[in-house]
């Protein structure tokens, strides 16, 4: 079975400082992996997704880019953090027709 | 209109009640539905898939209308341990797979 590893767990930050969150997947080979937003009190907003190295799709332009520079890594980047950026980030890889999620970091931009 | 809607509730209900959970969707061409639970501050975990036909799994039985265009969710027997929300998740069947998540509905099972 698939296993997501998603660091950090948690993450307080300074506006207009970097962001890098890193998801790593285990388990198997080819993914379509996701980037997930879950702001508090709201539901998941998809960020990104990406079916293989090198492709990615935005769903919601903002403050944040990804990238997949191999086949079972996706990373979430951002030049400059905003206060909205805050929010609950979660990594998933699909698997049969649902997703499998890695345990999310908690992002707080102050 | 909402592409996945939901009653966030809370549900407050006592241990050993019955509840059911709604949510409608939007896209009449969405092909795949799920319904997740997601523990506070804890990533969404897949529950159980939902059938054309429906399906049970425990005390969990979950069913689909593909006219009304809603899926249920049904949990018997409700214990401490159920507290969490329930999300409905529909794959809204476009050309790349994604799922497209309802906001949630809580449910509290109180002793």
């Amino acid at each position: 079975s698939q296993t997501i590893h998603q660091w950090p767990a948690t993450l307080v930050q300074p506006v207009g400082s970097p962001l890098s969150l890193e998801c790593t997947v285990e388990g198997t080979s080819n993914p379509n992996l996701y980037w997930y937003r879950q702001a508090a009190g709201r539901g998941l907003q998809l960020l990104f997704y990406s079916v293989g190295i090198g492709q990615i799709s935005s769903e919601v332009p903002q403050n944040l880019s990804a990238s997949r520079p191999q086949d079972r890594q996706f990373i979430l980047s951002s030049k400059k953090l905003l206060l909205s950026d805050s929010g609950f980030y979660l990594c998933a890889s699909q698997t049969g027709y649902g997703y499998t999620f890695g345990s999310g970091t908690r992002l707080t931009v102050v | 209109r909402k592409e996945v809607e939901q009653d966030p509730g809370p549900f407050n209900v006592p241990e050993g009640a019955t509840v059911a959970f709604n949510c409608t969707y939007s896209n009449s061409a969405s092909q795949s539905f799920f319904w997740y639970r997601q523990d506070c501050r804890k990533e969404p975990k897949l529950l159980m898939s939902v059938y054309s036909s429906g399906n049970e799994d425990g005390r969990f039985t979950a069913q689909l209308n593909r006219a009304s265009q809603y899926i249920s969710l049904l949990i018997r027997d409700s214990k401490l341990s159920d507290s969490a929300t329930y999300l409905c998740v529909v794959n809204m069947g476009s050309g790349y797979s994604t799922l497209t998540f309802g906001k949630g509905t809580m449910l509290l099972v109180s002793p």
